[in-house]
């Protein structure tokens, strides 16, 4: 099985600064026959399901806004919101799908 | 537009069988490369991956609960259906399908539906 470790599992930090979110897998996700790295990030708030921010750890999904961006391959990724607005405060998830699908512990976002 | 609503019981007692039914619209399960996945969460923690079916009727489940879980889907009637058994307090908690393909997996969720595991 693989295990996803996020670090830290909580962060505070002041509005329109940076947050980074490291995400780390105990086996490579990367896809040789594509070069993919199989690596999906989400955000979710209070009451509401995950959302889909990024894929195939640098993707970003239709409609999230630019401040976010992922990173990294193999083993080690990181999770970037650039400018830290009120409405990012969450607990974000990075997730495996190259086999089977695992999910990180989770990353609480707060404002400092 | 992909919808996905969870539907099922609310509140089971233990050892019995949990079923959930997940219904959706706006994609076909008998697309190449789609999928329906379950993912479940308890309260105030972390998601948890329980299984998948693809439109070739392909399977996968979470390995600690392989024993546990049963997907099926009626592409006809546009629902996945989640079965576990022998259900226990820890099972507690909100319950998830979510379409999936090999791209983006997770990218479209239904609202979830809170279960209760209590005599």
């Amino acid at each position: 099985d693989i295990v996803m470790t996020q670090s830290p599992d909580s962060l505070a930090v002041s509005l329109g600064e940076r947050a980074t979110i490291n995400c780390k897998s105990s086996q490579s996700v990367l896809y040789s026959s594509d070069n993919k790295d199989y690596l999906a990030w989400f955000q979710q708030k209070p009451g509401q399901p995950p959302k889909l921010l990024i894929y195939w750890a640098s993707a970003r999904e239709s409609g999230v806004p630019d401040r976010f961006s992922g990173s990294g391959s193999g083993t080690d990724f990181t999770l970037t919101i650039s400018s830290l607005q009120a409405e990012d405060v969450a607990v974000y998830y990075c997730l495996q799908y190259y086999t089977l699908w695992t999910f990180g512990q989770g990353t609480k976002v707060e404002v400092k | 537009q992909i919808t996905l609503k969870e539907s099922g019981p609310t509140l089971v007692k233990p050892t019995q069988t949990l079923t959930l039914t997940c219904t959706f619209s706006g994609f076909s399960l008998t697309t190449s490369g789609v999928g329906v996945g379950w993912i479940r969460q308890p309260p105030g923690e972390a998601l948890e991956w329980l299984g998948v079916i693809y439109w070739n009727d392909d399977g996968f489940y979470s390995p600690s609960l392989k024993t546990r879980l049963t997907i099926t889907k009626d592409s006809s009637k546009n629902q996945v259906v989640l079965t576990m058994t022998n259900m226990d307090p820890t099972d507690t908690g909100t319950y998830y399908c979510a379409h999936t393909t090999a791209i983006t997996s997770g990218d479209y969720w239904g609202q979830g539906i809170r279960v209760t595991v209590s005599s």
